[in-house]
């Protein structure tokens, strides 16, 4: 059985960087089939898919396009976790966080989500 | 880019069928997911393409799609499925989905 455990702060100062990690166990951050994603859900914008990262003999990364620039999801392939940091937030980036892995397509397993609010 | 266009809101009475959709062009090409979320909780796969269910996931959740519209339905709606439901695709790499369908049964 997968499990995903997020961490992180659940208050950011506007122009910051959030920072969040997500845990796996049950599986490998290194997969040969799965990728690692992150997914916010705000009132004003629904679900919403951040970025990937993967790894097919060598690593990748994929970002969506209304935080690509901001965005940086990287693997830790000695704690077998990854993490997200979003730069120069505003209070639009404030939102329910969830990381998730992507199998065959599917978000099968997911984290139980972080609150993050960005304000002063 | 490719949008997903969802009901905002279906009502059903218990026992009762509710159909969801979730309209793209072209939608029959591609792969449509489905998710459930309840309040305080992560989404859940509840319909993986047309055919396939989650182990767990009751019978009386079904899926097709033709043309630009895909469906999930409920067949037998129980109280418990009262949720939000999300459709979700793959499109030129990135996932999107849908806006979202909130699901009431009374």
């Amino acid at each position: 059985q997968v499990r995903l455990q997020q961490s992180g702060p659940g208050l950011v100062q506007p122009s910051q960087t959030l920072a969040l990690t997500c845990v796996i166990s049950g599986d490998s951050v290194s997969s040969s089939s799965g990728a690692w994603t992150w997914v916010r859900l705000s009132p004003s914008r629904g679900l919403e898919w951040l970025g990937m990262t993967y790894y097919r003999s060598k690593w990748y990364h994929d970002y969506g396009p209304s935080v690509e620039g901001r965005i940086i999801i990287t693997p830790d392939t000695s704690k077998n976790q990854f993490s997200l940091h979003l730069n120069s937030v505003t209070p639009v980036d404030s939102a329910v966080y969830f990381c998730a892995r992507v199998e065959d397509t599917v978000f099968d397993y997911w984290g139980q989500g972080t609150l993050v609010t960005v304000s002063s | 880019s490719y949008d997903l266009t969802q009901t905002l809101s279906v009502s059903v009475a218990p026992g009762q069928t509710a159909r969801l959709t979730c309209d793209g062009p072209n939608i029959e090409k591609k792969v449509v997911h489905w998710y459930q979320q309840k309040p305080g909780q992560a989404p859940a796969l509840v319909m993986h393409g047309i055919r396939s269910r989650p182990s767990g996931i009751p019978e009386r959740f079904s899926g097709s799609n033709s043309g630009n519209s895909a469906t999930l339905t409920i067949s037998g709606a129980q109280g418990e499925d009262e949720a939000v439901y999300y459709c979700q695709v793959w499109d030129s790499g990135a996932a999107l989905f849908g806006g979202g369908t909130t699901v009431t049964v009374l």
